[in-house]
């Protein structure tokens, strides 16, 4: 299986303030077509997951620009701009290279 | 308005059966792949199964085959997870998803299991 590992923040993120969150892969996400298959997605406390970015970098329908997604085979970064209140929650990044889908532990980020 | 709405949880013992139902509205359900994802404060999020559009594909994590069938019912916009021979370590919330090569798109609430005697 490939394994997801996520790093922490320094919390709690003063608002204002950018945020980057790291993931890293023990395997290449990069599939032969070009694409490398990493997702990051928010649960705000008391939701469900949401599709944040998918291809590493391509946000998904009606996410904020101050996402970005960024890396390489197996190390990610999501950063968030201008952090703001409505940004709390627990990031997951996850891989849909192959079977088992796999999720990263999670990351806090919580508001100053 | 894209909806999944699952239920069929609860409180069942060790061994026992359980089926989940996720029904879907606001799309055409039988477009698209499906699967069920559960989430423990201490594992976190593990993908459980995924079934294609017309459901003659099917994938399930290791720890779960042979125990859980996934199959959906195009006709009815639903999708199912037959759960067998519980265990306590199955203990979850389980949550619907709809999926789209290369992501899940959308997610129900979420519907809770707990195995325990």
């Amino acid at each position: 299986d490939i394994v997801m590992t996520q790093g922490a923040l320094p919390n709690p993120v003063p608002s204002g303030e950018s945020a980057s969150i790291t993931c890293q892969s023990s395997k290449s996400l990069l599939h032969s077509n070009g694409k490398t298959y990493l997702n990051w997605y928010l649960q705000r406390p008391g939701q469900s997951p949401q599709l944040l970015i998918y291809w590493m970098s391509t946000r998904a329908s009606g996410v904020s620009d101050r996402f970005s997604g960024s890396g390489s085979g197996t190390d990610f970064t999501l950063k968030i701009s201008s952090v703001e209140a409505e940004d709390v929650g627990v990031y997951y990044c996850q891989q849909f290279l192959e079977y088992p889908r796999t999720f990263g532990g999670g990351t806090k980020l919580e508001l100053k | 308005e894209v909806q999944l709405v699952e239920s069929g949880g609860g409180l069942v013992q060790p061994g026992r059966s359980l089926k989940l139902s996720c029904a879907a509205s606001g799309f055409t359900f039988s477009n698209y792949g499906m699967a069920w994802v559960r989430q423990t404060p201490t594992k976190g999020l593990e993908w459980v199964a995924s079934i294609s559009t017309g459901g003659g594909n099917t994938y399930y994590r290791d720890s779960v085959k042979g125990r859980f069938t996934i199959s959906r019912d195009n006709a009815k916009n639903t999708q199912y997870l037959q759960m067998d021979s519980l265990r306590s370590e199955d203990t979850a919330t389980y949550y619907c998803a709809r999926s789209l090569l290369p992501y899940f798109d959308y997610w129900g609430q979420g519907v809770m299991v707990t195995v325990s005697s």
